[in-house]
């Protein structure tokens, strides 16, 4: 089956910095690659997927990249802010009428005022 | 639009006992998953309802099981409780059939004594 690795298990940064979470998978036929982020006493929260026809993702603060041949994905937060604090977790799926996403083990990110 | 509810928040039980355990999905959303969330383990994926039928199933043993009904909410059951069922259980529903975006719901947390 599948395994997805993620690293760091925590980051911390000072606020305005960047922040990168990287994951890594190894089953070929996924393709389907969300980003959560999960706030204390919270659900986890889509904040941004990409698919394996595309490379690059972005969405304001927030971009994925994927590299399909070295099967890793990266969660880039650029001027992090205090409230980005929180525990993000990567998965990988494959498409095809339904969904079992396997999940990395998650990052704590702390943001410092 | 009104979130994914889920019902009891929280839940003390002993070992031996059974529990039930609720979700309401979003409007119109027939897709609904169940988590399982622990600190040894992480995120991991217990089963799928669409439509009233069960689509796929994670690697968990039969004491696990759920149901959904005619209006898309859900349950599951967990049999004949043990301590390492103690866990934040999830639910996320989706309106598409093929996979996509999940909106979770806080979870129960379920303490086994």
């Amino acid at each position: 089956g599948e395994n997805v690795e993620q690293h760091p298990s925590t980051l911390s940064v000072q606020e305005g910095d960047s922040a990168v979470i990287k994951c890594t998978y190894s089953d070929s036929a996924s393709n389907y690659f969300p980003w959560y982020k999960q706030e204390l006493g919270k659900g986890p929260q889509l904040i941004i997927d990409i698919r394996s026809n595309v490379g690059e993702k972005k969405d304001q603060r927030i971009a994925v990249t994927l590299n399909k041949t070295a099967k890793h994905f990266s969660l880039h937060i650029t001027e992090t802010q205090p409230e980005d604090s929180a525990v993000y977790f990567c998965a990988a799926s494959t498409s095809g009428g339904s969904y079992i996403p396997t999940f990395g083990r998650g990052t704590s990110l702390i943001v410092h005022p | 639009k009104a979130g994914v509810t889920q019902t009891p928040r929280y839940l003390i039980k002993t070992r031996g006992q059974q529990v039930t355990l609720s979700c309401s999905p979003i409007s119109g959303h027939r897709s609904v998953s169940w988590y399982q969330q622990t600190p040894g383990q992480g995120l991991q994926f217990l089963f799928e309802y669409f439509s009233e039928t069960q689509r796929n199933k994670g690697n968990f043993p039969g004491r696990f099981s759920g149901r959904q009904f005619s209006n898309s909410r859900s349950e599951m059951n967990v049999s004949t409780l043990e301590l390492g069922d103690s866990a934040l259980y999830l639910c996320a529903s989706s309106s598409r059939q093929d996979y996509n975006e999940q909106f979770f719901g806080p979870g129960t947390r379920l303490t086994v004594l």
